[in-house]
């Protein structure tokens, strides 16, 4: 059972746009969200993270969007540069008591110049 | 930075022979993790570790793994007799507080089982 759900698989922008990409839970136990970066041969490094108690977070050019009702988040990239592309993952984890971080699939970001 | 570091970066091995991944958490952290990622697939949870014992385990981490911290600073991995399907990156992870998803990652062991 997949615990999060993350689209698209693939994205590819211009230097400039605004990417989108989405994630979606069924845990109502989740409650820390954040969001991975991972270039090619490194491990993943937070980015960014939002707890359901605000609907949006921002930090420089990377905005996380909450929606709890619909339990739907995504993170919004401002001004993409080239050096954006990279593969971001969504993840999830339950309340204090828990530890594992449920990651999405992951999408591939290119920026094109 | 402080940062994780993992040996080895590459590990190739037999079917059915021991491996042991090793990682070097962050100095001043309390809760290291092992994830493994299938190459293309996503980051799945294996292992947490707290107070020199396991916190929590996925269905993943079977009778055929095992961690430890045998000194104050390393923390391994050990699969007793691997298979084709363990064939994966391996990152180890470290965080400084509990209840957190701030994790911070290795660069990963790529481990090939021929």
């Amino acid at each position: 059972q997949q615990q999060v759900k993350q689209s698209p698989q693939s994205l590819i922008v211009q230097k400039g746009g605004i990417p989108i990409i989405n994630c979606a839970y069924e845990n109502t136990a989740f409650d820390y969200f954040p969001w991975y970066q991972q270039f090619p041969g490194k491990g993943p490094a937070l980015l960014i993270a939002i707890r359901p108690d605000v609907s949006e977070k921002k930090e420089g050019r990377f905005t996380i969007s909450f929606n709890k009702s619909a339990k739907q988040f995504s993170l919004h990239i401002m001004d993409s540069q080239p050096g954006d592309s990279a593969t971001y993952f969504c993840a999830a984890k339950e309340g204090n008591s828990g530890y594992a971080l449920n990651f999405g699939k992951g999408t591939s970001l290119l920026v094109t110049p | 930075e402080p940062e994780v570091t993992q040996t080895p970066s590459h590990q190739v091995t037999q079917m059915g022979q021991e491996v042991i991944l090793r990682c070097v958490p962050i100095s001043n952290h309390l809760y290291f993790y092992w994830y493994r990622q299938i190459l293309g697939q996503k980051v799945e949870f294996l292992v947490s570790f707290y107070n020199n014992e396991i916190s929590e385990k996925s269905e993943i981490f079977d009778d055929q793994f095992s961690v430890e911290r045998p000194d104050g600073s390393n923390f391994t991995l050990k699969i007793r007799s691997t298979k084709l399907e363990d064939s994966a990156m391996y990152f180890c992870a470290s965080s400084g507080r509990a209840g957190t998803g701030e994790l911070f990652f290795g660069e990963g062991s790529r481990l090939t089982v021929l």
